[in-house]
């Protein structure tokens, strides 16, 4: 079947812009993350939606980061006032969550590039 | 707050070696320990989940174990061949969240 796409592959923007990124999880899966992969920090957790749970912003490292999942489907990951350091490759993962089976499933990311 | 580290960050080796790859936590309280296969410009690959209470999982040339207490897990690879040339990430969740908290990776090169 169809894994997590993620939209766009790439995207350039100038630095105060504001961006949105989208991700599809496969169909069916109730979990839904988001990270971010930079030089020198590695992979970090940005935020979680499960079901209709409120969902987990512990890891988003600022107030210009926002996140939605509408429906419990796709999610938008929101970049307000983009900075340098915010380029990165945001990559989505999705999660059955069911019996306790809590695999992640990636989607090949966006790379985003704030000049 | 849990530390993942893994060791070596880079490895290069001849085709048709066996190789091991270490990872290691600080807080042994996790739910499982994912390990990951990343290509150059590309997404995450899911190679092998080990729940807390199994000690080890295979899925072809790959071989992963945990020692839980202890804080460690290692994937064996038999027979390198250089199409697993990539960088080689392990992942834990932890039993208070659901996030995976992520080693450095180790950046693998099988030469032919």
């Amino acid at each position: 079947g169809a894994g997590v796409s993620q939209s766009p592959s790439n995207k350039v923007t100038e630095k105060g812009k504001d961006v949105e990124l989208r991700c599809d999880p496969i169909s069916g899966h109730t979990a839904l993350y988001w990270y971010r992969q930079s030089l020198g920090q590695g992979l970090e957790f940005l935020i979680y939606f499960q079901g209709n749970s409120a969902p987990d912003k512990s890891g988003l490292p600022s107030d210009r980061f926002s996140a939605e999942r509408t429906g419990g489907s796709v999610s938008t990951l929101t970049i307000q006032r983009t900075q340098q350091e915010d380029s990165a490759v945001y990559l989505c993962a999705s999660s059955p969550q069911s019996q306790g089976f809590y695999e992640q499933y990636f989607g090949p990311g966006t790379r985003l590039t704030v000049t | 707050k849990q530390e993942v580290t893994q060791i070596p960050a880079a490895l290069s080796v001849p085709e048709g070696e066996n190789l091991v790859l270490n990872c290691s936590f600080t807080d042994s309280a996790i739910y499982n320990l994912q390990w990951f296969r990343q290509d150059p410009g590309k997404g995450l690959t899911s190679l092998l989940l080990i729940q807390s209470s199994q000690r080890e999982q295979t899925s072809g040339r790959l071989n992963a174990s945990l020692d839980k207490s202890s804080g460690r897990s290692t994937l064996y690879i038999a027979a390198s061949q250089p199409g697993d040339s990539a960088t080689y990430l392990c992942a834990v969740i932890d039993n208070a969240g659901n996030m995976l908290t992520f080693g450095g990776g180790t950046r693998l090169m099988v030469k032919p």
